[in-house]
C-alpha cells in the first residue's frame, strides 16, 4: 500500500519553461514533505523540504506547494536548467517519527 | 567532508547464496537507514538504527533479511539464500540526529542482481 504517489513516470520540458512535478499522499497525519532529486548511479540528494504548518517553501529556482486539503503537493522548477535532468522523489513523514515514505520518482528531461 | 560510503557498488550472485552490504555513514551520524529501490518502484524502507536504541525493523520483508551497526557507525545488511525477487538497489542513508525534520544523506548504493 504505497503512502506517497508520484503518478508521473516521467517529464520533458523545454530549457528556461518551468518543471512543475507532481506528488499525492493518502495519509493525512504526514506533516513533513521533502524532495530528493537522483542522478543515475547515485544516491538521492535532498533538495527542498516543507512542513505542515506552510503551504510553500522557496528556494532558489526550486518551490515545494503543499495543499494539505487536497494531500497534493508539487516541486516548481523555474527557469529548468538542462543540468536539472534527473529522476526527482516526493517523500513524507511524521515529523516526530523516523521513517519516511518515498514516491516511485519523476524523471524529469529537461531540453536544451 | 566524506559522504556515506557503500560496497560494493555492484554485486552479482546466484540464487540461494547469503550476501552482505556495507555501509559507511558520515561521522557523527547517529540515525542510519537501508533502503531499497527496485526496478520502477520507490525507495522501500527496510531498516532503521538511532545510537543504542533497538533498531526499527519494521520493513525487512523476510526473516532472510537481517542488519547489523557495529560501535554505532559501520553497518551490514545481510541477505541469507538470496532469491531473484531480492534484486534492487540497496541505499543506505544517514541524518545527523533522528526525526523526519533532518534530510537523509544517501549513498550510491549497491547494485544486486540475483541470477
Amino acid at each position: 500500500d504505497q503512502q506517497v504517489k508520484q503518478n508521473s513516470p516521467s517529464l520533458s520540458v523545454q530549457e528556461g519553461r518551468i518543471s512543475i512535478l507532481n506528488c499525492d499522499y493518502t495519509n493525512s497525519m504526514f506533516d513533513y514533505f521533502l524532495w530528493y532529486k537522483k542522478y543515475p548511479a547515485e544516491g538521492p540528494t535532498f533538495l527542498i523540504s516543507i512542513s505542515s504548518i506552510k503551504d510553500k517553501n522557496e528556494d532558489g529556482r526550486f518551490t515545494v506547494f503543499l495543499n494539505k486539503s487536497a494531500k497534493h503537493l508539487s516541486l516548481h522548477i523555474v527557469p529548468s536548467q538542462p543540468g536539472d535532468s534527473a529522476v526527482y522523489f516526493c517523500a513524507a513523514s511524521l515529523y516526530n517519527f523516523n521513517k519516511f515514505y518515498f514516491g516511485s520518482g519523476t524523471k524529469l528531461n529537461v531540453k536544451p | 567532508g566524506a559522504g556515506v560510503s557503500q560496497s560494493p557498488s555492484n554485486k552479482v550472485t546466484e540464487k540461494g547464496k547469503d550476501v552482505e552490504l556495507r555501509c559507511d555513514p558520515i561521522s557523527g551520524h547517529t540515525a542510519l537507514y537501508w533502503y531499497r529501490q527496485s526496478l520502477g518502484q520507490g525507495l522501500e524502507f527496510l531498516i532503521y538504527f538511532q545510537g543504542n536504541s533497538a533498531p526499527d525493523k519494521s520493513g525487512l520483508p523476510s526473516d532472510r533479511f537481517s542488519a547489523e551497526r557495529t560501535g554505532g557507525s559501520v553497518s551490514t545488511l545481510t541477505i541469507q539464500r538470496t532469491q531473484q525477487e531480492d534484486s534492487a538497489v540497496y541505499l543506505c542513508a544517514s541524518s545527523p540526529r533522528p526525526g523526519a525534520g533532518s534530510p537523509l544523506h544517501f549513498g550510491n548504493g549497491t547494485r544486486l542482481t540475483v541470477t
